[in-house]
């Protein structure tokens, strides 16, 4: 079975500054590989998803992601960090033949003046 | 606007009693995922309906059940309710009936049992 692992509870960063969080999965073949947002109160938002060809993928709102298979991981970074930002990231894994998604527990973004 | 919709956005109600969550899919969408968040456990994979048959099945217990109507909005039915049924729970619609392709969330509703 997928499992995804998101080691960053909280990350706080400075407005303007660069941002990584960080997401590491578990599957045997290539998986299809999701980035959520939420906000206090809201729903989750789909930035991006992976699900094969090029390894960099753009997102909204200035986002994206980078699918390393020898790492497991996939990254989500932005390159300069607004304070609308400031929410709740998850990273998900689905898989071919597996009808759910699998979350991670996300990382929590705090976004200083 | 996802174009889910859950009702209520809100519940409170007391300990041993039931309720009904309300799911309308994106316009096409066939599947419909529900999910519970807590904070000690995070979201959870409840269960799945596509096209109004059960697909799949997660962790949901046994004091809650689901349907998906002909017109494919779903509802999940919670009893017997305890304290720590205390969630906000989500709805998720995708077209098909595999979700690895990504689905669109609702805005959820928040459980609070007293």
């Amino acid at each position: 079975a997928q499992s995804v692992t998101q080691p960053d509870i909280h990350i706080t960063v400075s407005e303007g500054a660069s941002l990584e969080l960080r997401c590491n999965y578990s599957y045997g073949a290539t998986p299809y590989l999701f980035w959520y947002v939420q906000s206090p109160g809201q729903g989750l938002q789909l930035l991006l998803k992976y699900f094969s060809g090029d390894t960099l993928v753009q997102g909204i709102k200035g986002f994206e992601a980078e699918f390393k298979r020898s790492q497991s991981s996939f990254n989500l970074r932005k390159p300069s960090v607004h304070w609308s930002d400031a929410a709740e990231y998850f990273c998900a894994v689905g898989a071919t033949g597996f009808q759910k998604l699998v979350f991670g527990t996300g990382t929590r973004l705090l976004v200083s003046p | 606007d996802s174009g889910v919709t859950q009702t209520p956005k809100h519940l409170i109600t007391a300990t041993g009693q039931r309720v009904t969550l309300r799911c309308s899919p994106r316009s096409g969408d066939l599947s419909v995922y529900w999910y519970q968040q807590s904070l000690d456990q995070g979201l959870q994979f409840l269960i799945q309906y596509y096209n109004g048959e059960e697909r799949a099945k997660g962790n949901i217990l046994e004091r809650f059940s689901a349907q998906q109507f002909p017109d494919l909005h779903s509802e999940l039915n919670l009893s017997s309710l305890e304290l720590g049924d205390s969630a906000l729970y989500f709805c998720a619609s995708s077209v098909g009936g595999q979700g690895n392709y990504g689905y669109t969330f609702g805005s959820g509703t928040r459980l609070t049992v007293v």
